[in-house]
């Protein structure tokens, strides 16, 4: 089976940089993504990663290593607005992604 | 602009009905997919298709079953429904077997009493 690992809840403080960790054991490996959910929202693209290293969009980051099974996504200058459910999820072949449980962020003022 | 609509966001049904929930995208995608989002668990995907009358099995297709008769529409069935059915139903479609990201609908929320 698929196993994915991301803490449940982190808190930040407005303006700073919160760094959510991804760990993955996975069947096949062909890309790994992050999502974003507002509460009662749906999921929204952030970055696919399928390459080690670090992909930059704006204030927000994804990185991936894969000898490591391990995937970050690293928010920047965070905003009141980013205070969101955070997924990772790794396709393990053509069309399936699996999910993990989610990582709620505060963000407080 | 990218959207995956559901035919309800909030639905209550009685234990054993038969329950169809729809999902439409409007953007000519090959793969559609329907999951269910309970708390503590996150997505867990029920069944997928990748092309027109096509269907896999997910992870948790028991008590489920889909149809896709045209590439834009697909539904997902709950023969009877029963109270631990009771979740978040996100659909999601995308593009073919690039890298293409899946685009979400947002949810129906069934309740079975």
């Amino acid at each position: 089976g698929q196993n994915i690992d991301q803490p449940t809840e982190m808190t930040a403080t407005e303006g700073a940089i919160v760094q959510i960790n991804c760990t993955y054991q996975t069947s096949g490996f062909n890309g790994l993504f992050w999502y974003q959910q507002h509460a009662g929202e749906a999921p929204t693209f952030l970055s696919y990663n399928v390459l080690d290293g670090l992909e930059e969009k704006g204030r927000f980051s994804s990185f991936l290593s894969r000898s490591k099974g391990y995937s970050y996504l690293l928010l920047k200058e965070l905003q009141m607005k980013d205070s969101a459910s955070y997924l990772c999820a790794v396709r393990d072949g053509d069309y399936k992604l699996s999910f993990g449980a989610g990582t709620t962020v505060t963000v407080r003022a | 602009d990218v959207k995956v609509t559901q035919s309800s966001r909030y639905l209550v049904k009685r234990t054993g009905e038969k329950v169809f929930l729809e999902c439409v995208q409007d953007m000519d995608h090959e793969n559609m997919f329907w999951y269910r989002q309970d708390p503590g668990l996150g997505l867990r995907l029920i069944y997928f298709s990748y092309d027109v009358k096509m269907k896999e099995k997910g992870d948790i297709p028991e008590g489920y079953s889909v149809s896709r008769e045209k590439k834009e529409r697909f539904s997902l069935i709950l023969e009877s429904a029963s109270t631990n059915q009771t979740s978040m139903y996100l659909c999601a479609s995308s593009l073919g077997t690039t890298y293409e990201e899946q685009y979400f609908g947002p949810g129906t929320r069934l309740t079975v009493t």
